[in-house]
C-alpha cells in the first residue's frame, strides 16, 4: 500500500462549509497527488505536489486548494464546499524506479456535501 | 486533447469466460501504460504496467496486456475469469518525457456471474 493513509475516511458536510482532507505517507516520496473519482469519469487530477511547498493544478482544480508543508503530508482544502464536490477523493504517490514511475493510491475519502 | 478511452462501460461475463477489455490512447511518442483494478469499496491497485521491451506484459492474478503501438492500444486480457475478478478496471497512460502525471480512462466495470 506504499504507506499511504487518508483522513477522514468518510465525511458529511453542508454546502458552504470548509473541508480539509489529509493524505499522509511514510516513505518520503516526492510526488503526491489528489484525485476525485466520479462515475463515468474515472479519476481526475485535482492538484499535485512535487516537493515541500511545490504544488500545481490538475484538470479539475477549481474550488480546491492544497498545501504541503512537510514531505509526508499533503492537504486538500475545499474552501466552501458545494454539492458538485460530493465524490470519492484519492491521494496517490509516485514511486520512481529506473524504468518508470508508478502511482500507488491511498484508501480514499468519501465526501458528501448536502 | 490528451485522452484515454476504454471501449466498454460495463462487461458481464460468466465464470470461466475469457476477458478482453479495450484501452486506447491518443498520444504519440513514448508512453508508459498501466492497468489498475478497484475492487468494490477499495482503492486502486496496480495490475500491470508496460514501459519498454516485450509488448506482452504479464501482471498479477493471471492478467496480461498487449501493447500495440500502431493501434495506440493496450488491451487487458484474462483467459478465464473468476467471480473474484468482479471490479472496476482503469487504464492509465503517462508520457515519461512530459512529467509524471497520469491520465486515466473512465473505467470498465466487470461483473462476473457465478
Amino acid at each position: 500500500d506504499a504507506g499511504i493513509t487518508q483522513s477522514p475516511r468518510h465525511k458529511v458536510t453542508e454546502t458552504g462549509t470548509p473541508v480539509t482532507l489529509r493524505c499522509h505517507q511514510t516513505e518520503n516520496h516526492r510526488y503526491m497527488y489528489w484525485y476525485r473519482q466520479d462515475p463515468g469519469h474515472g479519476l481526475r487530477l485535482i492538484h499535485y505536489s512535487y516537493g515541500v511547498k511545490d504544488t500545481d493544478k490538475g484538470e479539475v482544480s477549481d474550488g480546491y486548494s492544497v498545501s504541503r508543508s512537510k514531505t509526508e503530508d499533503f492537504l486538500l482544502t475545499l474552501e466552501s464546499a458545494t454539492s458538485s464536490q460530493t465524490s470519492v477523493y484519492f491521494c496517490a504517490i509516485s514511486e520512481s524506479t529506473a524504468d518508470t514511475d508508478t502511482q500507488y493510491f491511498g484508501p480514499g475519502t468519501r465526501l458528501t456535501v448536502l | 486533447a490528451q485522452s484515454v478511452s476504454q471501449h466498454n462501460h460495463h462487461v458481464i461475463l460468466s465464470e470461466a469466460a475469457s476477458l478482453e477489455l479495450g484501452c486506447n490512447y491518443s498520444y504519440g511518442g513514448t508512453v508508459n501504460l498501466f492497468w489498475y483494478v478497484q475492487y468494490p469499496g477499495q482503492h486502486l491497485q496496480l495490475l500491470l504496467k508496460y514501459f519498454s521491451g516485450d509488448p506482452l506484459v504479464k501482471g498479477i492474478k493471471g492478467f496480461e496486456a498487449e501493447f500495440i503501438k500502431s493501434k495506440f492500444s493496450f488491451n487487458l486480457r484474462k483467459p478465464s475469469v473468476q467471480w473474484s475478478d468482479t471490479a472496476e478496471y482503469f487504464c492509465a497512460v503517462t508520457r515519461p518525457n512530459y512529467g509524471q502525471n497520469f491520465v486515466f480512462g473512465p473505467g470498465t466495470r466487470l461483473s462476473v456471474l457465478p
